[in-house]
């Protein structure tokens, strides 16, 4: 079985500072793969960024980067220099290797870009 | 083509109703999903098909029955439902279910059961 857990419910953060959204994750798997998302208000998932289990570096795409951390079992999503469109809800996601097709969600963390 | 079109983006049904919900793919992806999604929760798999075939039913009740008629097309067929199924129905597709491949998402249906 998979677990994720976000412990922000809610963040408030300055736009252009950057903001690190805490992500921890549980599984027995050998290998899994570790994915964030974004939902603004209009409801689409959006993919960000993309962490394999056994990537020897940590993952970036633009703005976005994922802070691996595997022997603590953490994947923060660090965005840098936010902006008002970054407010939406951010979700940390996980797929193991076993039942692979099944992509869980952690609670999310609802961010908010103050100008 | 990398979208994933839901119809329709907004549904309001009474409870002895039947209504489908439709997803369609046109990038080749063989694995397809339907997540439900209550506000300001995470979503929930409820179905995957993998190569049209049903692959996963995380126990949802038999009033909600899915279908994949072809590779690129997935429904949802909504029998009898109740109140608390009012919810944010996403559909999902991906290359082939493997670990590594992202979740396209649509946009969603967004059901009212009255």
């Amino acid at each position: 079985a998979q677990k994720i857990t976000q412990t922000q419910p809610g963040m408030f953060v300055q736009e252009k500072e950057a903001v690190t959204l805490d992500c921890t994750y549980d599984t027995s798997d050998p290998s899994y793969g570790l994915f964030w998302y974004k939902q603004p208000s209009s409801g689409e998932m959006i993919f960000l960024i993309y962490q394999g289990s056994y990537d020897q570096q940590n993952a970036t795409e633009g703005r976005y980067s994922l802070n691996f951390q595997k022997a603590r079992k953490s994947a923060n999503l660090v965005i840098s220099a936010s902006q008002l469109g970054d407010s939406a809800m951010y979700f940390c996601a996980m797929r193991g290797y076993f039942g692979n097709e099944k992509l869980t969600f952690g609670t999310g963390t609802r961010l908010t870009i103050i100008p | 083509d990398t979208e994933v079109t839901q119809t329709p983006k907004h549904l309001v049904m009474g409870m002895t109703n039947k209504k489908s919900l439709k997803c369609e793919q046109h990038m080749g992806h063989r694995a397809m999903y339907w997540y439900k999604q209550k506000a300001k929760k995470p979503p929930e798999l409820m179905f995957v098909y993998s190569y049209e075939k049903l692959s996963i039913n995380e126990s949802v009740p038999s009033r909600f029955s899915p279908e994949c008629p072809n590779s690129s097309l997935l429904n949802l067929h909504l029998h009898a439902l109740q109140p608390e199924d009012s919810a944010l129905y996403l559909c999902a597709s991906t290359l082939q279910g493997a670990t590594n491949e992202k979740l396209f998402f649509g946009s969603g249906t967004q059901l009212s059961v009255l």
